[in-house]
């Protein structure tokens, strides 16, 4: 199977640091990607690990471990716009996990 | 560069009425999904294409058809809508299988009824 699991709501606090993990089943992966949607809005491409470790892009960080087919977003020093839904997705189809919501609180 | 375009933006279908919806891309990229998006459900893959001329089926293909003719567009066909089909479609795009970074059209709300 394919499927990708993530928490449904993640609430954090302004400023502060939140990890977002997901966990895949690993039969035919080749990668972990990352994506953000705000409402009414169309998903943005964030970051894409392909091995093992840490990719970082500004705020935004990505981690994948593949002996233990998990991985995570880390968004540092919130703000109130990144208030949205954040999605992994995998393989070379690119298929999504169902997303979790990210509240932010001031 | 528009990147990936769609229309219509918003649409009502009544039961059974068959229907197209256009996406088009002009950053001559070779891959291109369609995805729908209900709630809590994620975004799911119904169709994608590797290139002009080949495309396969995802994960939520029936009810659906696509074709490619060009590296530009890749429209979906509804062929006998159903009120399961309401729902938000996007249109991606990519440069090729091998590239991750994926490019959203502005999606297409379709109800119907």
């Amino acid at each position: 199977g394919q499927s990708l699991e993530q928490p449904s709501e993640v609430t954090a606090v302004e400023g502060a640091i939140v990890q977002i993990n997901c966990t895949y089943q690993t039969s035919g992966f080749y990668g972990l990607s990352w994506y953000q949607q705000h409402d009414g809005g169309a998903p943005t491409f964030l970051s894409y690990n392909a091995l093992d470790g840490l990719e970082e892009t500004g705020r935004f960080s990505s981690f994948l471990s593949r002996s233990d087919s998990y991985g995570y977003l880390l968004l540092q020093e919130l703000q109130m716009k990144d208030s949205a839904s954040y999605f992994c997705a995998r393989d070379d189809k690119i298929i999504f996990g169902k997303g979790t919501r990210l509240h932010i609180l001031p | 560069n528009a990147g990936v375009t769609q229309t219509p933006k918003f649409q009502v279908l009544k039961t059974g009425q068959s229907m197209t919806l256009q996406c088009a891309q002009d950053m001559n990229h070779e891959y291109m999904s369609w995805y729908r998006q209900d709630p809590g459900m994620g975004l799911r893959l119904i169709h994608y294409s590797v290139g002009a001329g080949i495309t396969d089926q995802g994960e939520v293909p029936n009810g659906y058809n696509v074709s490619r003719s060009t590296t530009e567009d890749f429209p979906l066909r509804l062929l006998s809508a159903a009120p399961s089909q309401t729902s938000v479609y996007f249109c991606a795009s990519r440069v090729g299988q091998s590239s991750y970074e994926q490019y959203f059209g502005p999606g297409t709300r379709l109800t119907v009824t």
